[in-house]
């Protein structure tokens, strides 16, 4: 069965420190990982994307991992801001008759404490 | 460009009735899409268009009609709403580029059915 599990369910740190959220997926056929930002009361918004091939993408202060031999990413944030207390979802997509279907983890919720 | 829009943004509907969620996009995506997000749970596809005139089922559409007779909107309609279809909804268009697709997701509607 397709699933994609994160760790931790949730996180707290305090404001200026680095923390590494972890996605676990055994979706096949992949074809690509995302990670997304979700806010309370938003919708998803998209942080990084990679392909099969890639196994590093940043944006900003997210960087994202993808071993894509063990099917394991990460997304690690550096000088953490209370802006980014939200959910963090890792997703995999595969494409299936000419669609990216899409499989939601179930997000690490992220609190920065000041 | 307003980028996708949802409405309403709230609605308590009564057991069996029925009602439609609008969805609109001006970024003239091909790929439109429908999920529901639940509490402990990744976000699942309802239904799914890849075109105008053309649809197809996801994971969870039981419940769930949908047309698609513009590029811009892609309604949700509720035949006959029961107390497990209390959700939020996330519409989301995309555009394909090279190997993967970049979504973007509405604000949500947060529907609870008694």
């Amino acid at each position: 069965k397709n699933q994609v599990e994160q760790s931790p369910q949730s996180l707290i740190i305090l404001e200026g420190k680095n923390c590494t959220l972890q996605c676990n997926y055994t979706v096949s056929p992949f074809s690509n990982l995302r990670w997304y930002k979700q806010d309370t009361g938003r919708g998803p918004v998209s942080l990084t994307i990679m392909t099969f091939s890639e196994n590093t993408k940043s944006n900003g202060r997210y960087t994202a991992t993808l071993d894509a031999d063990t099917k394991q990413s990460s997304l690690h944030i550096t000088a953490s801001q209370l802006s980014d207390s939200a959910s963090y979802i890792c997703v995999v997509g595969q494409w299936d008759s000419g669609y990216n279907k899409l499989i939601f983890g179930a997000g690490t919720r992220l609190a920065v404490h000041p | 460009n307003a980028g996708v829009t949802q409405t309403p943004k709230f609605q308590v509907l009564k057991t069996g009735q029925s009602m439609t969620l609008q969805c609109a996009q001006d970024m003239n995506h091909e790929y439109m899409s429908w999920y529901r997000q639940d509490p402990g749970m990744g976000l699942r596809l309802i239904h799914y268009s890849v075109g105008a005139g053309i649809t197809d089922q996801g994971e969870v559409p039981n419940g769930y009609n949908v047309s698609r007779s513009t590029t811009e909107d892609f309604p949700l309609r509720l035949l006959s709403a029961a107390p497990s279809q209390t959700s939020v909804y996330f519409c989301a268009s995309s555009y394909r580029t090279g190997g993967t697709d970049t979504q973007y997701f509405g604000p949500g509607t947060r529907l609870t059915v008694l």
